[in-house]
């Protein structure tokens, strides 16, 4: 099976910088890649597919790239809200992994 | 509105089974397959497997190969999650998920599982 790995494991942050979240495949992937972001004890909400769609309603700040085995999820301008852990999900085939998670603090 | 709402929280022992439903309203529950994920506590996500709620079609993680089931019915639009021999390693988080386009767009509330003597 195909394994993700995201990086790095935890981070902190400060309001208005610039965030990096990476997340790579063991395998190629083409972009069947999503990002979900679960801000504590809430349900994970999706914010990327197709590794660069955003979902209808995210804030433009959220951006996702790559294709192949490395992507990247990055936050233009961090906002309080932001803090949660994010999570990368393969989905190109069965099983749909999903990467160990970012927990992102400010 | 699209929802889905799942069945409330469980203590099993170990050994024991136990179903977690997940009742959908606002869209054509054939039409788009529903996904399953746990969450152990404090620990990241997993994805168990889906269903096909208009064939019945499943398919699991390697993981639960031979102790998951599920189905579903179609006349209340609802969908089943049965998991057996339970073990304190099974106690998370449940949540069901519909899939649009291969992705999970909306998430059940979660449905806590708790394996303990």
């Amino acid at each position: 099976d195909i394994q993700m790995t995201q990086s790095p494991s935890s981070l902190s942050a400060s309001v208005g910088d610039r965030v990096t979240i990476t997340c790579r495949a063991s395998q190629g992937i083409s972009n069947y890649l999503a990002w979900y972001q679960q801000t504590p004890g809430k349900v994970p909400k999706l914010l990327i597919y197709g590794a660069s769609t955003l979902q209808s309603g995210v804030p433009p700040r959220f951006s996702g790239s790559g294709s192949g085995t490395d992507f990247t999820l990055t936050i233009s301008s961090l906002q309080p809200e932001d803090v949660a852990t994010y999570y990368c999900q393969k989905y190109n085939s069965a099983p749909y992994t999903f990467g160990q998670g970012t927990k992102l603090e400010i | 509105q699209v929802q889905l709402v799942q069945s409330g929280a469980e203590v099993k022992k170990p050994g024991a089974s136990v179903r977690v439903s997940c009742e959908t309203s606002g869209y054509t529950f054939t039409d788009y397959y529903i996904h399953w994920v746990r969450q152990a506590p404090g620990q990241g996500l997993e994805w168990m497997g889906w269903m096909n709620p208009d064939s019945g079609g499943t398919n699991f993680a390697q993981n639960f190969q031979g102790r998951v089931l599920m189905t579903r019915d179609t006349t209340i639009h609802t969908a089943y999650m049965d998991l057996t021999n339970l073990t304190s390693d099974d106690t998370a988080v449940y949540y069901c998920a519909r899939e649009q386009g291969l992705v999970s767009d909306f998430w059940g509330h979660g449905t806590l599982v708790t394996v303990s003597s």
